[in-house]
């Protein structure tokens, strides 16, 4: 167990709503990284938050936003739901250091969204 | 743009035998692999990992190996357990920056007893 914890672990929502997905981090982290994995695929980077600030996205549209707070959890928002979001939601979280390197991440379970 | 590939979406192997998963890259600025397995249900767990200075890094019945001319790296596992039976997942990042991890599509090892 990595002490990761993603919530919900599930959640089915209508084409056009908005969600919000979130994620405690391991204690003694100070970074969250959020990806996005599709049946078959492997999980793709949305973004990074460190200290509460993005640092880093991925090639994903506006409508994908986040949030750190000041201890270190995190929230994943999508606004204006698509069918292909319907998607497994990774939070991973690690500590970085200021030079940029760090530990290794440590995901969580995930969020299984399905949007119809 | 696949920067990280893993060409074989399942491999099946006997138990106690060995279990060797296959990597390619095609950015030659990523500084260090890892190596992550995955069950149903569950978020991927780190099993391994090697900085581009090295070509081997080991740990029990893990073992990777890393050709950064051919930009391929492999997995090898020995003894295979069916409790290895998962999806492996290789990824890569630079050092610097967000960690921004690339993973490939991952590989379903199946261990047959």
């Amino acid at each position: 167990e990595t002490g990761v914890t993603q919530s919900p672990t599930h959640l089915i929502k209508t084409r056009g709503q908005q969600v919000t997905l979130r994620c405690s981090s391991q204690s003694g982290h100070n970074t969250v990284s959020w990806y996005q994995q599709a049946l078959g695929q492997g999980p793709q980077f949305i973004f990074q938050y460190y200290r509460e600030e993005e640092n880093g996205r991925g090639n994903f549209p506006p409508r994908f936003s986040g949030l750190q707070f000041p201890n270190y959890s995190s929230e994943l928002n999508v606004n204006a739901l698509e069918l292909d979001d319907s998607a497994l939601y990774l939070c991973a979280s690690s500590y970085n250091y200021k030079t940029g390197l760090g530990t290794e991440a440590f995901f969580g379970q995930g969020t299984r969204l399905t949007v119809v | 743009d696949q920067q990280v590939k893993q060409n074989s979406p399942s491999l099946s192997v006997q138990e106690g035998r060995i279990s060797i998963l296959n990597c390619d890259y095609t950015n030659s600025m990523f500084d260090y692999f890892l190596w992550y397995k995955k069950y149903p249900a569950e978020g991927p767990t780190f099993l391994i990992s090697i900085s581009s200075i090295k070509d081997k890094n080991e740990d029990g019945r893990f073992t990777v190996f890393l050709n950064k001319s051919a930009k391929h790296l492999s997995l090898h596992i020995v003894p295979s357990q069916p409790g290895d039976s998962a999806v492996y997942f290789c990824a890569a990042h630079r050092a610097q920056g967000a960690q921004k991890l690339v993973f490939g599509q991952g590989t379903r090892l199946t261990i047959n007893p």
